[in-house]
């Protein structure tokens, strides 16, 4: 257990939709990332917070969005939803958002769109 | 920009066979360097990590060590079992980057009885 919890699990909704995922850090960790695996993009990152603060942004589109609450949960926003986003997306923790520091990954939320 | 290349697979092997996975890199600076391994159905665990040139890291008998002369951090086992079989993935990260992983495109393992 990596102490990352990712909600839902698995996501199914249709062309044009909007959903939104839900990453709960490990505690005491302040930076969150998140990063989405696809069969031909392979594991890409999207967008990474730090303390509230977003700090790097990543392959994302423009219909996606994210922020991190006070609590420093996380949230993914994915709209106007097409075929190609499904995907499994993947949150992560780390301390301090420093690059030697390992980053833990949740189990994910897989989204299929139909 | 920063790129992980490993070698595609699958690899199929008998159990107590030696694993090696390679993996080269392309960085601008100075990358830390991680193995992650994704059994089916979960997330990416950490395998290892090193942080600097000739750092060897290692875990549940896996072992890797950063080679800065030929950028590499091949990842080997020198007796896999069973419950090895999973992916595995090579990452760098980097502070002039934004310490976001960079992945390869991992490589399937699947070890035979």
């Amino acid at each position: 257990d990596s102490g990352v919890t990712q909600t839902p699990k698995h996501l199914i909704t249709a062309t044009g939709q909007r959903v939104t995922l839900r990453c709960s850090p490990r505690s005491g960790d302040l930076s969150v990332y998140w990063y989405q695996q696809s069969l031909d993009q392979g594991l890409q990152f999207l967008i990474q917070y730090y303390n509230g603060e977003e700090r790097a942004k990543g392959n994302i589109l423009e219909r996606f969005s994210a922020q991190q609450f006070p609590d420093l949960h996380s949230e993914l926003n994915l709209s106007s939803l097409e075929l190609g986003d499904s995907a499994l997306y993947f949150c992560a923790s780390s301390v301090e958002g420093l690059g030697n520091q390992p980053q833990h990954f949740g189990d994910g939320t897989r989204l299929s769109i139909l | 920009g920063n790129s992980v290349t490993q070698m595609e697979g699958p690899v199929t092997l008998s159990e107590e066979a030696f694993l090696t996975i390679n993996c080269t890199y392309t960085a601008t600076g100075y990358p830390s360097l991680f193995w992650y391994v994704q059994y089916p159905g979960e997330g990416l665990q950490l395998l290892l990590k090193a942080t600097k040139a000739d750092d060897k890291g290692s875990n549940k008998g896996f072992e890797a060590t950063y080679r800065k002369e030929t950028t590499s951090f091949h990842l080997e086992k020198g007796s896999v079992q069973v419950s090895d079989s999973a992916v595995y993935f090579c990452a760098l990260s980097e502070l002039a980057a934004g310490n976001k992983l960079t992945f390869g495109g991992g490589t399937r393992v699947l070890v035979k009885p």
